[in-house]
């Protein structure tokens, strides 16, 4: 079935710097994918969706300088969190619209801001 | 009120019981149903996806939509302690944007 590849799947940084956190779609082209931020025990929040060659649209709360997407081709969106702080420590999630088959997600990168 | 109302569980069940699951929505705009298997540190695995009422079966998996009681159904049978995680449900208003409202999750537990 389709894959979407995302990596790292974990990562810590020091608070000040940026993350960058990329999401392949290995076996179909997604023209647009869904950035989630989830925190523990509590379900999926969509921070923004991104289409292919245009700007992402982000949700209402969601700073769009300090969570910067990019989906410059069919296959490719990065998420970089920039300067980072401990409150932005998070499992961020992305996912891909499959035509008629639902969405399928990655398999996460949990961020740890210390 | 929430737009996808889901029982956060924990929902413990023995080996072998039948696992029932559902979540109710106030949008009636949806059109596209999925149930998610999410375990911990992981992303969400797609398990079922409905496009219309009735019912929807894959292996040990059945999925039921009634879009005139604005309600969905998660059935897992012989469920294996392998089936223990969180289970999100998740619609759409399938327009261009194709964004989806997840439901809470419940957490699933089956004992041996």
């Amino acid at each position: 079935g389709a894959v979407v590849s995302q990596h790292p799947s974990r990562v810590i940084c020091k608070s000040g710097t940026s993350v960058k956190i990329e999401c392949r779609s290995l076996d179909f082209q997604a023209t647009t994918m869904f950035w989630y931020r989830q925190f523990p025990k509590q379900s999926l929040m969509l921070m923004a969706t991104s289409n292919e060659g245009s700007k992402a649209t982000y949700e209402q709360g969601v700073e769009k300088d300090k969570f910067l997407i990019n989906h410059a081709s069919l296959t490719l969106s990065t998420l970089t969190v920039t300067s980072a702080h401990p409150e932005d420590s998070s499992f961020y999630i992305c996912s891909a619209r499959m035509g008629d088959y639902g969405y399928t997600f990655g398999s996460g990168t949990r961020l740890t801001v210390v | 009120q929430k737009e996808v109302e889901q029982d956060p569980g924990p929902l413990s069940v023995p080996e072998g019981a039948i696992v029932s699951l559902n979540c109710t929505y106030s949008n009636s705009a949806f059109q596209y149903f999925m149930w998610y298997r999410q375990y911990s540190r992981k992303g969400p695995e797609l398990l079922m996806y409905t496009y219309s009422s009735g019912n929807k079966e894959d292996g040990r998996f059945t999925a039921q939509v009634d879009k005139s009681s604005k309600y969905i159904s998660l059935f897992i049978r012989d469920s294996q302690p392998s089936d223990s995680a969180t289970y999100l449900c998740a619609m759409s208003r399938g327009d261009s944007w194709g964004k989806l409202q997840f439901g809470a999750g419940t957490q699933v537990v089956v004992t041996p």
